[in-house]
């Protein structure tokens, strides 16, 4: 049974770029949700996604989208890269009738914005 | 959203038991804490989950006083490969918000040989 999948592992771009990263859940579960996690500190969440729609939203700006596909894999996309979205991005998948919050991580794609 | 406060780090030698202490003054009444635990450059781990009282599992332990406003991981006899960041974290798993985690800074655990 493979747990959460996530590509690419490593990641360089520049100032200004778009950049669009991927997620496989575990198998069965139907939410996904994004992180970022910078040096040194907690992972922040990004948004989550449910029947292919966002479903909460953390303090994010717009430049952060995402989309989720009827297989329940997602994306994250970032626009007009900034040096400060260097980090750690982060998947988690769950399942959501399970009446506690299990979240299942993936190892995460490390950003580097130059 | 509930506040917590943990340490920043913590050390340990080999085969100790490990307490970290995490308060959390204002939870509400219907949160849960569970704790995650992370490696470097790995997503952080689901160790364990309680609501008050004490909680066990195979590799943890978890203590909540009757008054809920902190929570104690038990980690038993701590060995190398414990030695990583360690995040409580109380949620509702009542409401659409159950999904949405907040993390603090966590506790750094270094076990030592």
């Amino acid at each position: 049974d493979a747990g959460v999948t996530q590509s690419p592992t490593h990641l360089i771009k520049t100032r200004g770029q778009q950049v669009t990263l991927r997620c496989s859940p575990k198998s069965g579960h139907d939410t996904v949700s994004w992180y970022q996690q910078a040096l040194g500190q907690g992972p922040q969440f990004i948004f989550q996604y449910y029947e292919e729609e966002e479903r909460q939203r953390g303090n994010f700006p717009d430049r952060f989208s995402g989309h989720q596909f009827p297989n329940y894999s997602s994306e994250l996309n970032v626009n007009a890269l900034l040096l400060g979205d260097s980090a750690l991005y982060l998947c988690a998948s769950s399942l959501s009738v399970t009446p506690y919050n299990e979240q299942f991580f993936g190892p995460g794609t490390r950003l580097t914005v130059l | 959203l509930a506040k917590t406060t943990q340490p920043i780090s913590m050390d340990s030698y080999e085969g100790q038991e490990v307490n970290i202490t995490c308060s959390h003054n204002n939870i509400a009444t219907n949160d849960y804490i569970t704790w995650y635990q992370q490696f470097p450059s790995q997503g952080p781990r689901f160790i364990i989950q309680g609501y008050k009282t004490k909680v066990t599992n195979e590799v943890a332990s978890l203590f909540i006083p009757a008054d809920r406003k902190s929570s104690t991981l038990s980690l038993p006899r701590v060995s190398l490969s414990d030695t990583a960041v360690y995040y409580c974290l109380p949620h509702s798993i009542s409401s659409g918000s159950a999904r949405q985690l907040t993390f603090g800074s966590g506790t750094q655990l270094t076990v030592l040989p």
